[in-house]
């Protein structure tokens, strides 16, 4: 089992749309969880931070955290052609707040006009 | 959030010869990391940066292949050594003073002949 594992892709929807990308994590002791969004060719840009249990909202983005589940989520809402991006879910594993980073595969999102 | 320079932005390489890269913040931060992502994978962790001692590696990374250096809080190098087409891969640096989410540079694109 993956220690951070994504939805596979890619996920394509409509503009307007709400886009929905999960990611599972292995260690339940985690404490901090982060989306990243990466256009091709750039480095990924820091999109969303959540530590406690729910939501948290941005804008158009929402993050949504389960511990018990060990899920954690991204919503964008009013999906944009400029939404389509690789994004990524990154975990602090075994508890550290804001030590080094484990990444799931990414999921390529495509949102069409 | 700090911001992180990286040099160079790409290179190309011959097969056996070692490259260094440069990692500047520009403030004062606790922890620099360094990524790798080969071609249309995720970010692995190399290895986290220390400042005056040596560098912490991940499993499946090693000294010897990508010597770090830190030599002080806002500063680090990684250098690619005894390069092989295997190599060719985008190499990030990232950082946190501690109480952010990380942030990553422009990274480095790297190719081998």
């Amino acid at each position: 089992q993956k220690e951070v594992e994504q939805n596979s892709g890619p996920l394509s929807v409509p503009e307007g749309a709400i886009a929905s990308l999960n990611c599972t994590y292995s260690d339940r002791g985690s404490q901090s969880f982060f989306w990243y969004r990466q256009y091709s060719g750039k480095s990924p840009e820091l999109i969303m931070s959540i530590y406690s249990n729910g939501d948290k909202e941005d804008g158009r983005f929402t993050a949504q955290l389960n511990k018990a589940s060990q899920y954690v989520s991204l919503l964008i809402r009013d999906s944009q052609p400029s939404d389509s991006a690789t994004y990524l879910c990154a975990v602090n594993l075994g508890g550290t707040s804001y030590g080094k980073l484990t990444f799931g595969q990414g999921t390529i999102l495509t949102v069409h006009p | 959030s700090a911001v992180i320079s990286q040099k160079p932005s790409r290179d190309i390489c011959q097969r056996g010869t070692s490259l260094t890269i440069q990692c500047q913040v520009d403030s004062q931060v606790t922890m620099m990391f360094w990524y790798r992502q080969q071609p249309g994978q995720s970010l692995t962790l190399i290895a986290t940066a220390n400042q005056g001692s040596e560098a912490t590696y991940e499993s499946g990374f090693v000294i010897d292949k990508f010597p770090i250096s830190r030599p002080n809080l806002t500063f680090s190098t990684l250098t690619v050594s005894n390069m092989s087409p295997e190599d060719s891969s985008i190499y990030l640096c990232s950082a946190t003073d501690g109480d952010q989410p990380q942030h990553f540079g422009d990274g480095t694109r790297l190719s081998i002949l």
